[in-house]
């Protein structure tokens, strides 16, 4: 079946600093690709959904300016987290919805953000 | 706009029994796709079983089935001879039949089953 790779799986970063998190879908095309973030036993809140070629649609309450999302090419989606913080600490995780293949979508593994 | 409501936090089944899991949702839509979700430890999120909605049969996926009733708004999981691999925990989510940002999929707040051996 379809596969979405996320990466890095794991990540710590200084408070500050900037960290980058890719999401590719590898043997589709995905116009559209979604991130979510999910704190501890809790549902997955979308976060922002990626249009490649276009500006990402943030959810309301999102900082478009902390959570940049650039879809520069049909299989890649970055999110990348500026200034961050300890409360930025969390599991974020991106879809990716195979336009060709009846529309399914596929999730990536995941990546878990640690702010120190 | 599109609501999903998952009630009970949290269940538990003993090995080789049955469980049931409750999903109702709120749409004025027609036409929309339902899923259940299961995510384990590991939180990959894994797809259990998809419902159309113009489709009357109930979906079925070896152990996994549904209950869909589409005049309710209900759409329940049943898990048959429960595994110690089923605990994990499921989610149940809505989604328009449309691409792009359209298809965007609204979740449930998820529920922790687990299984007694």
């Amino acid at each position: 079946g379809a596969v979405v790779s996320q990466h890095p799986s794991w990540v710590i970063c200084k408070s500050g600093t900037s960290v980058k998190i890719e999401c590719r879908s590898l043997d589709f095309q995905a116009t559209t690709m979604f991130w979510y973030r999910q704190f501890p036993k809790q549902s997955l809140m979308l976060m922002a959904t990626s249009n490649e070629g276009s500006k990402a649609t943030y959810e309301q309450g999102v900082e478009k300016d902390k959570f940049l999302i650039n879809h520069a090419s049909l299989t890649l989606s970055t999110l990348t987290v500026t200034s961050a913080h300890p409360e930025d600490s969390s599991f974020y995780i991106c879809s990716a919805q195979d336009g060709g293949g009846g529309n399914t979508i596929y999730f990536g593994e995941g990546s878990w953000l640690t702010v120190v | 706009a599109q609501t999903v409501t998952q009630s009970q936090p949290e269940m538990s089944v003993q090995e080789a029994e049955t469980v049931t899991l409750s999903c109702t949702y709120d749409t004025s839509e027609s036409d929309y796709y339902l899923f259940w979700y299961k995510q384990p430890p590991s939180r990959q999120m894994i797809l259990v079983i998809r419902q159309e909605a113009y489709k009357q049969q109930n979906a079925t996926e070896n152990r996994f089935s549904v209950n869909f009733q589409k005049a309710a708004k209900s759409f329940s999981l049943k898990i048959s001879d429960s595994q110690l691999g089923d605990a994990a925990m499921y989610f149940c989510a809505y989604r328009r039949p449309y691409t792009g940002a359209n298809s965007k999929l609204t979740f449930g707040k998820g529920i922790t089953l687990s299984v007694r051996p």
